[in-house]
């Protein structure tokens, strides 16, 4: 079975520095990666995905995300933090289930960012 | 367009109540997703259904809980006799037929249960 793994339950990051947010991935054939963010109460907001092609992958809000394959890791990064970046971010994989080939989601268990002024 | 809708946003039941959540997808998605985010954790899916079809339920207790996507109308979530437990947030999600790498989330429903 597909797994996601983000090692830090918390990131802090002075505002302007580069950030940085781990997640490393366990899947068996091509990954499907995504990040999502959630902002307090409220649902996920999906920033980028990884299917295929360039490993440098470009999403919402000036974030990106690096897939690396030899070290199964899909981090996600940008270059100067905001303090409106503060959230919690998810990693997620597409697990393909069985032999119907239906489709879910699992979803790491979410690193806290934040951004101090 | 509108968003994946989720109806109440917040719950309040007693111990052996019953909870019914709501979800509207977006419009043209026939696929939706149910997850569940106890406090300061990530989200656990639930269940997979497609209209009028449940997919893959396998994240979902065997007891109390169902759900269902019918034909018309929103999908549903019910929890029968709801214990503290179950206090959680239910995100729903919902993608379009086809575009597996893609799915839209709501904005929840927190349930509390007293």
């Amino acid at each position: 079975a597909q797994s996601v793994a983000q090692p830090e339950d918390q990131v802090n990051v002075a505002e302007g520095n580069p950030l940085t947010v781990k997640c490393t991935y366990s899947v068996s054939g091509n990954p499907y990666l995504f990040w999502y963010v959630q902002y307090p109460n409220r649902g996920l907001q999906f920033l980028l995905k990884y299917i295929t092609g360039d490993n440098l992958v470009k999403g919402s809000y000036g974030f990106e995300a690096e897939f690396n394959k030899s070290q199964t890791s899909f981090h996600l990064k940008k270059p100067s933090a905001l303090v409106s970046d503060s959230a919690l971010y998810f990693c997620a994989v597409r697990d393909i289930e069985g032999t119907s080939g239906t489709y879910k989601y699992i979803f790491g268990t979410g690193t806290r960012l934040k951004v101090l002024a | 367009n509108a968003g994946v809708m989720q109806n109440p946003r917040h719950l309040v039941r007693r111990r052996g109540q019953e909870a019914r959540l709501r979800c509207s997808p977006m419009k043209g998605h026939s696929h939706v997703y149910w997850y569940r985010q106890l406090p300061e954790e990530g989200l656990k899916f639930m269940v997979y259904l497609q209209k009028e079809n449940i997919i893959d339920e396998s994240g979902m207790p065997k007891e109390r809980f169902s759900a269902e996507f019918p034909k018309e109308g929103p999908s549903i979530l019910r929890i029968q006799q709801v214990v503290r437990g179950d206090s959680a947030a239910y995100f729903c999600a919902s993608r379009l037929a086809g575009v597996e790498y893609e799915q839209f989330f709501g904005p929840g429903t927190r349930l509390t249960v007293l």
